[in-house]
């Protein structure tokens, strides 16, 4: 049974493009969560999605960041129009059922240059 | 806001001794998960406690949760040099959907 899946690992993008990072959920998840976390800082929940619908979208920032789960592949991710501040390692989890154990990926770490 | 807070933020001790770590929290919740993660990796799950449950056992780990304290402790016994790595504490409170909140983590060397 794979464990969460992320990729890409490693993401540079310029000023002003767009990146778009995929989480596949672990086998029989349908919950997914994003986190972003800053170098020595702890993970900052960003949404929470369960198939095709966002839950909780309340740590995602409201202008260039959006996120989806549709019913046939993975979770996405997407930054548009990146900025410096951007720059992090983000993460996502999935997890069978609200209130359960949730697994991690190994995250993707974005560079923005 | 912050509702996991971890103490101490940085732990070294030796390699066979126990290392002892606290996480509080602000809120009510559901349950509080423990992770652990290596420098610039993923996070791995270490153990889940219900809001219920008072003590849990997996191996080496050992995790306590007072609820009327708001506190939780996770204990590595006889520890190793490949535990060396950062350990959060995660908490979903109570009446709001199941996202994790964090807390800044701490850094454990245990030393060969």
């Amino acid at each position: 049974n794979a464990g969460v899946m992320q990729n890409p690992r490693h993401l540079v993008r310029r000023r002003g493009q767009e990146a778009r990072l995929r989480c596949s959920p672990m086998k029989g998840h349908s919950h997914v969560y994003w986190y972003r976390q800053l170098p020595e800082e702890g993970l900052k929940f960003m949404v929470y999605l369960q198939k095709e619908n966002i839950i909780d979208e309340s740590g995602m920032p409201k202008e260039r960041f959006s996120a989806e789960f549709p019913k046939e592949g993975p979770s996405i991710l997407r930054i548009q129009q990146v900025v410096r501040g951007d720059s992090a390692a983000y993460f996502c989890a999935s997890s069978r059922a609200p209130y359960t154990e949730a697994f991690f990926g190994q995250g993707t770490r974005l560079t923005v240059v | 806001s912050q509702q996991g807070e971890e103490d101490p933020q940085a732990l070294s001790i030796q390699e066979g001794e126990n290392a002892t770590m606290n996480c509080s929290y602000k809120t009510s919740i559901n349950n509080l998960q423990w992770y652990r993660q290596n420098s610039g990796r993923g996070l791995v799950h270490l153990i889940l406690i219900r809001s219920n449950e008072r003590e849990k056992h997996s191996g080496r780990l050992r995790v306590t949760l007072d609820t009327s304290k708001k506190s939780s402790s996770l204990l590595i016994t006889a520890s190793r040099a490949a535990d060396t790595a950062s350990y959060f504490c995660a908490t979903d409170a109570a009446g709001a959907n199941s996202k994790l909140t964090f807390g800044k983590g701490i850094t454990l060397s245990v030393r060969p």
